[in-house]
């Protein structure tokens, strides 16, 4: 059973315009979610992250909406730029420290930012 | 600030045959994870360590696989015998205290 759901497999936006990807999870025990970039041949990089006690997190060009109700988080990239063109993993853990902090993550989705 | 550090990045082997990765985390870093992340999917926890004690391993496959961290530093994880549905990238994270975890570059396994 598959707790973290990135349905969309890939999206294509043009340079400039909004880039949202979606992130749905089934377990309502998860306290804290991130995105996660990821270029081909390197590990992903730590991008933006929420925590369940809030519905929004700004930084830069990104931001992070949670809706708890709906079990349902968006990372927002306005502009999105060429350089943003990769695989995005959101990915939910039930606590910063100990044995609860494992990442479960959704299958990614590739955006790709047309010039 | 160095990264984690990985290596081989590569490793091409017969089913059957034993592998072993490496792992470097960041330094002061205590937690250690393993992922393995097979095409077309998420990464999924094999295995978190604490300094140089195992917190979680429920999902790592004991028959075939091991994994250990010296010292609470440098970690080791091994598979032997190999099978083809071994075949992922693994990846090893580290992270400070509650904060986000940093992920190496990866180990590509091909098992032929």
């Amino acid at each position: 059973d598959q707790q973290v759901k990135q349905n969309s497999p890939s999206l294509s936006v043009q340079e400039g315009r909004i880039s949202i990807l979606n992130c749905d999870y089934t377990n309502s025990m998860f306290d804290y979610f991130l995105w996660y970039k990821k270029y081909p041949a390197e590990g992903p990089t730590f991008l933006i992250s929420i925590s369940s006690i809030k519905d929004k997190n700004e930084d830069g060009r990104f931001t992070v909406f949670l809706n708890k109700s709906a079990k349902h988080l968006s990372l927002h990239i306005v502009p999105s730029q060429p350089g943003d063109s990769a695989v995005y993993f959101c990915a939910a853990s039930l606590s910063l420290t100990g044995a609860n902090s494992k990442l479960t993550f959704g299958k990614g989705i590739t955006l790709s930012v047309r010039p | 600030e160095a990264g984690v550090a990985q290596s081989p990045r590569y490793k091409i082997i017969e089913k059957r045959q034993s592998v072993a990765f490496w792992c470097n985390p960041i330094s002061g870093h205590a937690t250690l994870y393993w992922y393995q992340q097979i095409l077309g999917q998420g990464p999924k926890l094999l295995i978190q360590f604490q300094n140089n004690g195992v917190v979680d391993d429920s999902q790592l496959p004991k028959d075939r696989f091991s994994a250990e961290r010296l010292k609470g530093v440098d970690s080791t994880l091994k598979i032997q015998p190999a099978k083809l549905e071994d075949s992922a990238v693994y990846l090893c994270a580290s992270s400070a205290r509650g904060n986000e975890q940093f992920f190496g570059p990866g180990t590509r396994l091909t098992v032929l």
